[in-house]
C-alpha cells in the first residue's frame, strides 16, 4: 500500500519561509517522480511542481506563481521529498499535498495534506 | 498554459441517475487526462488515467472517454458515496493544469 505522509505545515508571516516534508512508503521511491499540489481555501486544485527520479535526470518543473520562490528536492535514502518555500505570500495559504507522478499517467497517489497559513 | 474547462460547475442529481461531466482542453493533449474525486476535507482520489483507464479498485460504474481536446467522465448509477467534487487534470505539458471542478450534489 502506498503511503505518503506530509508534515511541516503551520502559520508563517508574509515574506517568511517554510519547508514541507513528505515521507513515502509502500513503493520504490527511488524510481518515482513526485509532485506537490496545493488547494487554496474553496478553490480548485493547483499543480505546484514536480521532481523526476534521479534515474530520469532529476529535473524539476514549477508552476509560474511559485517559480523562483519554491524548490523541490528529494532524499532517496530517506524516501522523502521536500518543498522549500520562501518569500511566502498570503496567496500561498493552502493545503499542500504530496503526490506520486509519472510521465504516462500523471498524478496518482496522494498524501493527506498539510495546511500552510501565511498571515501577519 | 493549457486551460481545462469543466462543465457543468455543479449539478443536483439522485441516487441511481447517470451523470456525465465534460472537460475541454484549450489545445490538443492526446489522451493525457485524469479524473479525480474529492470529498470535503479529504485528499483527492484518482478514478481514471490516460482518459479511459480505470484506476485499480475503483468501481466499474465510473468510466472515461475522449481524446485530443474533449473528454467525458460518466458515472452509471450514482451511489450515495459518489456525491463529491470531480476534477480533470491534463498532464500533457507543463504546467499540469486542473479543471475548475464539478460538484455533484443530492437533489
Amino acid at each position: 500500500e502506498v503511503i505518503l505522509v506530509e508534515s511541516g505545515g503551520g502559520l508563517v508571516r508574509p515574506g517568511g519561509s517554510l519547508r514541507l516534508s513528505c515521507v513515502a512508503s509502500g513503493f520504490t521511491f527511488t524510481n518515482s517522480w513526485m509532485s506537490w499540489v496545493r488547494q487554496r481555501p474553496g478553490k480548485r486544485l493547483e499543480w505546484v511542481g514536480r521532481i523526476k527520479s534521479k534515474g530520469d535526470g532529476g529535473a524539476k518543473d514549477y508552476a509560474a506563481p511559485v517559480e523562483g520562490r519554491f524548490t523541490i528536492s528529494r532524499d532517496d535514502s530517506k524516501s522523502t521529498v521536500y518543498l522549500q518555500m520562501s518569500s511566502l505570500k498570503t496567496e500561498d495559504t493552502a493545503v499542500y499535498y504530496c503526490v506520486t507522478a509519472s510521465y504516462y499517467s500523471g498524478l496518482s497517489q496522494w498524501g493527506q495534506g498539510t495546511l500552510v497559513t501565511v498571515s501577519s | 498554459d493549457i486551460q481545462m474547462t469543466q462543465s457543468p460547475s455543479s449539478l443536483s442529481t439522485s441516487v441511481g441517475d447517470r451523470v456525465t461531466i465534460t472537460c475541454r482542453a484549450s489545445q490538443a493533449i492526446r489522451s493525457d487526462l485524469g479524473w479525480f474525486q474529492q470529498k470535503p476535507g479529504k485528499a483527492p482520489k484518482r478514478l481514471i488515467y490516460a482518459a479511459s483507464s480505470l484506476q485499480s479498485g475503483v468501481p466499474s460504474r465510473f468510466s472515461g472517454s475522449g481524446s485530443v481536446t474533449d473528454f467525458t467522465l460518466t458515472i452509471s448509477g450514482l451511489q450515495p458515496e459518489d456525491f463529491a467534487t470531480y476534477y480533470c487534470l491534463q498532464y500533457n505539458s507543463y504546467p499540469w493544469t486542473f479543471g475548475q471542478g464539478t460538484k455533484v450534489a443530492i437533489k
